[in-house]
């Protein structure tokens, strides 16, 4: 079965980091485009970054460029998001999707919560 | 960046009903537009990919349709377990992005 389980989210003050991970099981995880995507409270979906499945190209919402920076371990098959500089509009839930060829997001973890609070 | 508008931001309907929301993009673009369904507290799923594709296990009431600019998805027959939000999606270019939702409310 496919999955995706996101972790490290929690409650981080302004200005803070936060490192969010996505452990992937049962499809090969190397040949897969991945994806973050984000829900603030009662909102709609942002999508938020994107990675290559050799992680040599990276993707950003304009929203966290040059404060988030996603990477992967494919030895691992763990995606992660590394967020800087945190504010208090980036609490959400964290969701890690997986690509497969012409469907976007056809896979999705079941999301980590971020909050960003003093 | 292409912006994603819905309409309706929200839609009441009764079982049986015939509903179909709209998804218009601020500029054309070829066929890579998706529809996701939500419901409180879950993670989103994909319906339907490349405009009218219907996704393994999704329901034939379902359905896509649109080119250009303009994109519809219509259930043929509301069934209780399609009250829920519905996105549109384009990925088409980075950055992807979503409509805001449609939210089918029981009339």
């Amino acid at each position: 079965e496919v999955q995706l389980l996101e972790s490290g989210g929690g409650l981080v003050q302004p200005g803070g980091s936060l490192r969010l991970s996505c452990e992937a099981s049962g499809f090969t995880f190397s040949t897969a485009v991945m994806n973050w995507v984000r829900q603030a409270p009662g909102e709609g979906l942002e999508w938020v970054s994107a990675i290559s499945d050799s992680g040599g190209s990276t993707y950003y919402a304009d929203s966290v460029k040059g404060r988030f920076t996603i990477s992967r371990d494919n030895f691992k098959s763990t995606l992660y998001l590394q967020m800087n500089s945190l504010r208090a509009e980036d609490t959400a839930v964290y969701y890690c999707g997986k690509d497969a060829s012409m469907i976007p997001m056809d896979v999705w973890g079941k999301g980590t919560t971020v909050t960003v609070s003093s | 960046d292409i912006q994603m508008t819905q309409s309706p931001s929200t839609l009441s309907a009764s079982v049986g009903d015939r509903v179909t929301i709209t998804c218009r993009a601020s500029q054309s673009f070829s066929s890579w537009l998706a529809w996701y369904q939500q419901k409180p507290g879950k993670a989103p799923k994909v319906l339907i990919y490349k405009t009218s594709s219907l996704h393994s296990g999704v329901p034939s009431r379902f359905s896509g349709s649109g080119s250009g600019t303009e994109f519809t998805l219509t259930v043929s027959s509301l069934q209780p377990d399609d009250f829920a939000t519905y996105y549109c999606q384009q990925y088409n270019s980075y950055p992807w992005t979503f409509g805001q939702g449609t939210t089918v409310e029981i009339k």
